[in-house]
């Protein structure tokens, strides 16, 4: 099993532009979140799917869409990047379990605006 | 609202002294507990959680965290660093029986330890 990964690992983008981070999982978990990594800042979520044609904002989800087609991917968009998106982007997923199962990361995605 | 406060910022040990990293929580219903660490350059990996029974919980790599429910703590412990332990650690707590199983993590403590 690959578990989570992401693509790409890194980029750069210019104000204003826009990109699509793609998240996949094969473990064929219902719940997948996102989340940017800020230094002091901890991890933070953007936005989270509990299933399949579902998604809902997280603690910071402007500047962000997601969708979530298929079970096993999950997709985080910025419509027009602004330097402030500027950010570790992580992925995780997890199964459902009402007691707070654990939640497994990819690797992340650098992303840069310029 | 809920949320996580992890005292320490930045800590720098010596090879074999002793750590604990503090981490609180504000939430008053039943809460599950997590520690992630995450390696220089990698992503975040379980060291540990509780969810429920003996609150001394055992980890990887020597780790250890003790829930203090009456204190709203859970403190990650371990008896002797090694200079692969230099790594970031995140507290994270989920309210046990959400429906979404969202995590809210601490602010992070950067652990260095010095050969």
């Amino acid at each position: 099993n690959a578990g989570v990964t992401q693509t790409p690992k890194f980029r750069v983008l210019k104000t204003g532009q826009s990109m699509t981070l793609l998240c996949a999982q094969d473990m064929n978990h219902e719940y997948m979140y996102w989340y940017r990594q800020d230094p002091g800042m901890g991890l933070r979520l953007i936005h989270y799917s509990v299933g399949e044609g579902t998604t809902a904002k997280g603690e910071v989800p402007d500047g962000y869409n997601v969708s979530r087609l298929k079970k096993q991917n999950f997709l985080l968009g910025l419509e027009s990047a602004a330097p402030s998106q500027t950010s570790v982007y992580f992925c995780a997923s997890s199964s459902i379990d009402l007691r707070g199962n654990e939640q497994f990361f990819g690797p992340g995605t650098r992303l840069t605006v310029l | 609202a809920q949320s996580v406060s992890q005292h320490n910022h930045h800590v720098i040990l010596s090879e074999a002294a002793s750590l604990e990293l503090g981490c609180n929580y504000s939430y008053g219903g039943t809460v599950n507990l997590f520690w992630y660490v995450q390696y220089p350059g990698q992503h975040l990996q379980l060291l540990l959680k509780y969810f429920s029974g003996d609150p001394l919980v055992k980890g990887i790599k020597g780790f250890e965290a003790e829930f203090i429910k009456s204190k709203f703590s859970f403190n990650l412990r371990k008896p002797s660093v090694q200079w692969s332990d230099t790594a970031e650690y995140f507290c994270a707590v989920v309210n046990y029986g959400g429906a979404t199983n969202k995590l809210i993590f601490g602010t992070g403590t950067l652990l260095a330890v010095q050969p």
